[in-house]
């Protein structure tokens, strides 16, 4: 099982809609959790960190559910500047020091006019 | 500040050639990684140092060396690349777990 999953999409959405992403992490020691944007040949960039309890940051909501192993992503009122590829990050993997990250594939979004 | 920066931002090179790539950071934080991104490959760790003067190997070490002499700079040798060394390097910096990451390097190898 690979170590973080995401759907590579891509996802088509239209302006105004909402769309969530999940992905799922197999080490389940694993403590910390995040998103991370990736714009179109540019670098990566944190979006927001993921909460045990969830945490939303303006039309951005994080959800995590340890027992499944499970994060998502949802945005509402999608504008045409949220066209990215969103990126899971895990702390891990297995048996690494604390400060390592393991990334997902990374799902795409273009948000369409 | 200018965060992290790399250098060089293209490079083509020819098997067997070498080269550095060359990481800064001014944010004066302890933790420092070079990544590759290849299409359908996602971000894989290269190396990452903990500290100046330490360096460890991450999960695709072959073929790259690195150094960490000031606490500011992470180097990225490649002593004879490789075709398969073709990619995207980027380069991050950190406290904590969370990393920032400088626009990269693209690499191709002839």
């Amino acid at each position: 099982r690979k170590e973080v999953e995401q759907d590579p999409g891509p996802f088509n959405v239209p302006e105004g809609a909402t769309v969530a992403f999940n992905c799922t992490y197999s080490n389940s020691a694993s403590q910390s959790f995040f998103w991370y944007r990736q714009d179109c040949r540019k670098e990566p960039k944190l979006l927001m960190s993921v909460y045990s309890s969830g945490n939303e940051d303006g039309r951005f909501t994080a959800q995590l559910n340890r027992a499944s192993q499970y994060i998502s992503l949802l945005i509402r009122d999608s504008k045409l500047s949220d066209s990215a590829t969103y990126l899971c990050v895990v702390n891990g993997p297995s048996g690494a020091g604390s400060y390592q990250l393991t990334f997902g594939k990374g799902t795409k979004l273009s948000v369409i006019p | 500040n200018a965060g992290v920066t790399q250098t060089p931002k293209f490079r083509v090179l020819k098997t067997g050639q070498s080269m550095t790539l060359l990481c800064a950071q001014d944010m004066n934080h302890e933790y420092m990684y070079w990544y590759r991104q290849d299409p359908g490959m996602g971000l894989r760790l290269i190396h990452y140092s903990v500290g100046e003067g330490t360096t460890a190997k991450g999960e695709v070490p072959d073929g790259y060396n690195v150094s960490r002499l000031k606490k500011q700079n992470f180097l990225l040798g490649l002593e004879s690349a490789a075709p398969s060394q073709t990619s995207v390097y980027f380069c991050a910096s950190g406290v904590g777990l969370e990393q920032f990451f400088g626009p990269g390097t693209r690499l191709t190898v002839l």
